[in-house]
This record gives C-alpha cells, structure tokens and sequence, in this order.
C-alpha cells in the first residue's frame, strides 16, 4: 500500500506568489488533515476535510490559506500572496472511518525568498 | 487546551544504550501517537497507543490512561534512532486533532 503521499517535497515561492499543496491519502482513507511545523512552534493543526467537505478549519490563518478534498482527485493547501513567515514545512495526514490513527506525509517544506 | 510535555528535551546516547521517554498530557485522551522525525523531516508513525503496552522490536510504548502518562523505551540503540520523537494527542472534545509536544532531540553516537 501507498502511503501518504504529498508533492511538491520541497517549493520555493516569492514573496506574493501562489503556493499550491498537494496531499494524496492513504488507499481506503477519507479524512485528511494538514498540519504546520514551524522552527519555533512545533507541529500544529491547520484543517480537517472529508471529501468535498472542511470539517474543521480552526487552525487556518483567517487570510491567505485555504483548503479542499475534491470529490476527485488530491487534497489541496493553497496559499495565497506569500510571505516569508509562511516558510516552514506543512504535512498533510489521513486516517480511515472509524479510526483514528492518522498516518503522515513526507511532507513539503516551503521556502518564501 | 490539553497540555503535552515531553521529557527530556534532548538526550545523547552512545549505541548500544537503551532509552526511556516521556509524554505527559493533562486530560483524558482518546488517541495519544508517537512519531519519529528523522533527519531528512519525515514523520514516521511509531505507535498508535491510547492504552496499554505494545512492542515492535526494539522499541515498546506503555500508556497509562489513569496517571495520564506514555513512556516510549528504545533499547539497544542504534545510530539511526537519531531524531526528533514527538508525542501526540487528541485535544479533548476532538478524537481527531492532535496536539503534539515539542518533542525528544535523540542524538545516538557511533
């Protein structure tokens, strides 16, 4: 089974540039989440979706980031106008119905210069 | 929030030793992971361990619900141990959404 599988590894952006995420969950999962780790905060929650659904968004930034789970397809973080404090590694996890043991991502790791 | 403290913070070892750490949390939890960073940022699921004991080969997780406390024990050590282990929970009210610690720097020497 293909694990969790998250492209771009690494993506360097300008400041005011667009970074697009991509997150594939495990084979069988619906849930996926992303996660933040920033060098000063540790890993932190950013969102929770089902497909076609954000279930929880509680730890998005109010402005420039947004996320989906199309019905087809990858899960997307996207980042709008980029500043060098988005500069950090963002992993995207899944779990299956009925459990939740999530399962991590290699991660992209994010440089704004 | 629910509360993760992980002890210690950093810990060298030579190969061969063994290793105990530590994960606090200060509510109840439904899910409590232990994941290893390795040098290159990947996080490696280790344990999925609410409750109980489990082993996989050189390394065992026991949680203790009651006293609100997991342990991860590494024995016989080897150099690519090295690493970040971060302790995670669900914060209470989410089964979902994991507070993680800010982890264990394991440095282990040749």
């Amino acid at each position: 089974n293909a694990g969790v599988m998250q492209n771009p590894r690494h993506l360097v952006r300008r400041r005011g540039q667009e970074a697009r995420l991509r997150c594939s969950p495990m084979k069988g999962h619906s849930h996926v989440y992303w996660y933040r780790q920033l060098p000063e905060e540790g890993l932190k929650f950013m969102v929770y979706l089902q497909k076609e659904n954000i279930i929880d968004e509680s730890g998005m930034p109010k402005e420039r980031f947004s996320a989906e789970f199309p019905k087809e397809g990858p899960s997307i973080l996207r980042i709008q106008q980029v500043v060098r404090g988005d500069s950090a590694a963002y992993f995207c996890a899944s779990s299956g119905t009925g459990n939740t043991e999530a399962f991590f991502g290699q991660g992209t790791r994010l440089t704004v210069v | 929030g629910i509360q993760v403290e992980q002890s210690p913070p950093d810990l060298i070892l030579q190969e061969g030793a063994n290793s105990t750490l530590r994960c606090n949390f200060s509510d109840s939890v439904n899910n409590l992971q232990w994941f290893h960073q390795n040098p290159w940022g990947q996080l490696i699921n280790l344990f999925y361990i609410p409750s109980g004991t489990k082993q996989n080969g050189r390394l065992s997780a026991t949680t203790v619900a009651t006293e609100r406390y997991s342990l991860l024990y590494i024995s016989s050590s080897q150099t690519t141990d090295s690493g970040v282990y971060f302790c995670a929970v669900d914060s209470g009210g989410s089964n979902y959404k994991l507070t993680f610690g800010k982890g264990t720097l394991l440095t282990v020497n040749p």
